[in-house]
């Protein structure tokens, strides 16, 4: 059973470019968490989504940011008009059931984005 | 509202020695609490978790951690580092209510000395 994976695991984009983050959940899961790493920081909550739907967004930035979970394909989470700020490393995670139920969620190995 | 204090961004040991990670939380609900560990360039993996059963949790690689709900404390202990163990540490919380998510601590950087 393959685990989260996440591509691509390195993306440079210039200022003003788009950024797309995939990411595959392990085989059976269909909640899906994204997260940012910013340098010297822990991880911070971004998103959460179920199959084609937006649970908790609370931590997405209000511009610019977007994600989606279509019911076929990974997650994507985009980012629009890039800025030097954006520069991160971005961790998808995934479980079987939601949060609540105390299930462990497992962490992708990451993209790691640098705007330029 | 949860949070987490990792009082320490930088601990050194010799191999060989005791590893003391410190971890406090907040939680407003009832808390599940996790250590993750992340070698660079790398995701993370989950060391143990605690989720209201036996207070002291024991994980992979010889890890363990105690819940001290007293002292609102999930401090990470071995008894005798590796090498292979330098790397980053990160405590996190999580609510036992609804979809709440993982709230993480700042990290620890763990370095090994030889």
């Amino acid at each position: 059973n393959a685990g989260v994976m996440q591509n691509p695991r390195h993306l440079v984009r210039r200022r003003g470019q788009e950024a797309r983050l995939r990411c595959s959940p392990m085989k059976g899961h269909s909640h899906v968490y994204w997260y940012r790493q910013l340098p010297e920081e822990g991880l911070k909550f971004m998103v959460y989504l179920q199959k084609e739907n937006i649970i908790d967004e609370s931590g997405m930035p209000k511009e610019r940011f977007s994600a989606e979970f279509p019911k076929e394909g990974p997650s994507i989470l985009r980012i629009q008009q890039v800025v030097r700020g954006d520069s991160a490393a971005y961790f998808c995670a995934s479980s079987p059931q939601a949060y609540g139920s105390g299930n462990t969620i497992y962490f992708g190995e990451g993209s790691w984005l640098t705007v330029v | 509202a949860q949070s987490v204090t990792q009082l320490d961004s930088h601990v050194s040991v010799s191999e060989g020695t005791p590893v003391l990670l410190r971890c406090n939380y907040s939680s407003s609900y009832s808390p599940s609490l996790f250590w993750y560990v992340q070698h660079p360039n790398k995701g993370l993996q989950l060391l143990l978790k605690y989720t209201s059963a036996a207070t002291l949790v024991k994980g992979i690689n010889g890890f363990e951690a105690e819940f001290k709900k007293s002292e609102t404390s999930f401090h990470l202990t071995k008894p005798s580092a590796h090498m292979s163990d330098a790397a980053e540490y990160f405590c996190v919380v999580r609510a036992n209510s609804g979809n709440t998510p993982l709230v993480f601590g700042k990290g620890t950087r763990l370095s090994v000395i030889a």
